[in-house]
């Protein structure tokens, strides 16, 4: 299976700031990373597909990039809405797995 | 719009089974790849499985974790898609949702709201 390692596994972030969360696979997945959000209670919803095209509805302060082993979702100017976890998956090879997420949390 | 509603999750003893239930409505369901994943409290999600649509024949892959011990079928003219879980371990207990690709396969689009499996004595 191709493990996927995400980091930070926990941020304190600022209103307004700029956020970078990495994820990188343990094998080449060409473009074929995925990023979802998800809030307390609630299922995750797509953010980003194919490492930077991002989801209908998606605000454009959301960005991916990336390719290969190393990929990064990058949030500016963070708004409140935007507090939540955070997980990458890829889609290249089955069994598709998940990165263990990133909790962003207000200072 | 596209609506997935799971059911059936509950209270089930270790080595008990359970069958959860996904209504999907709003696209044409035979069109697309179907996917369960679940997700236990405070960890990542878990890819689980999915079934294939009309045009492949609707055959199923699984992940190598839940194999031989779940089930992933579909009924098509219902718009229902099901995962039967037999010889349930505490290690099962999770969120399960269904979900649906933004196009015929691929990464989740769309997701149902979950069902809590809990597998306890």
């Amino acid at each position: 299976d191709i493990q996927m390692t995400q980091s930070p596994a926990s941020l304190s972030v600022s209103l307004g700031e700029t956020v970078t969360i990495e994820c990188r696979a343990s094998e080449d997945i060409k473009n074929g990373l995925v990023w979802y959000q998800q809030k307390p209670g609630k299922s995750p919803q797509l953010l980003i597909y194919a490492t930077n095209r991002l989801h209908s509805g998606v605000p454009s302060r959301f960005s991916g990039s990336g390719s290969g082993t190393q990929f990064s979702l990058k949030i500016n100017s963070l708004q409140s809405e935007d507090v939540a976890s955070y997980f990458c998956q890829q889609c290249d090879d089955y069994p598709y797995t998940f990165g263990a997420g990133t909790k962003l949390e207000l200072k | 719009e596209v609506k997935l509603l799971e059911s059936g999750g509950g209270l089930v003893q270790p080595g008990g089974s359970m069958r959860l239930s996904c209504a999907a409505s709003g696209f044409t369901f035979t069109d697309f790849y179907m996917y369960w994943i679940r997700q236990p409290a405070g960890k990542a999600p878990e890819w689980l499985g999915f079934i294939r649509n009309k045009a492949n024949g609707y055959t199923t892959e699984y992940n190598l974790s839940v194999k031989g011990r779940f089930t992933i079928s579909r009924e098509k003219t219902q718009n229902m898609l099901y995962l039967q879980m037999n010889t349930l371990r505490a290690e099962d207990t999770a969120t399960y949702y269904c979900a649906r690709p933004l196009t015929t396969t691929g990464w989740f689009a769309y997701w149902g709201q979950g069902t809590l499996v809990t597998v306890s004595s």
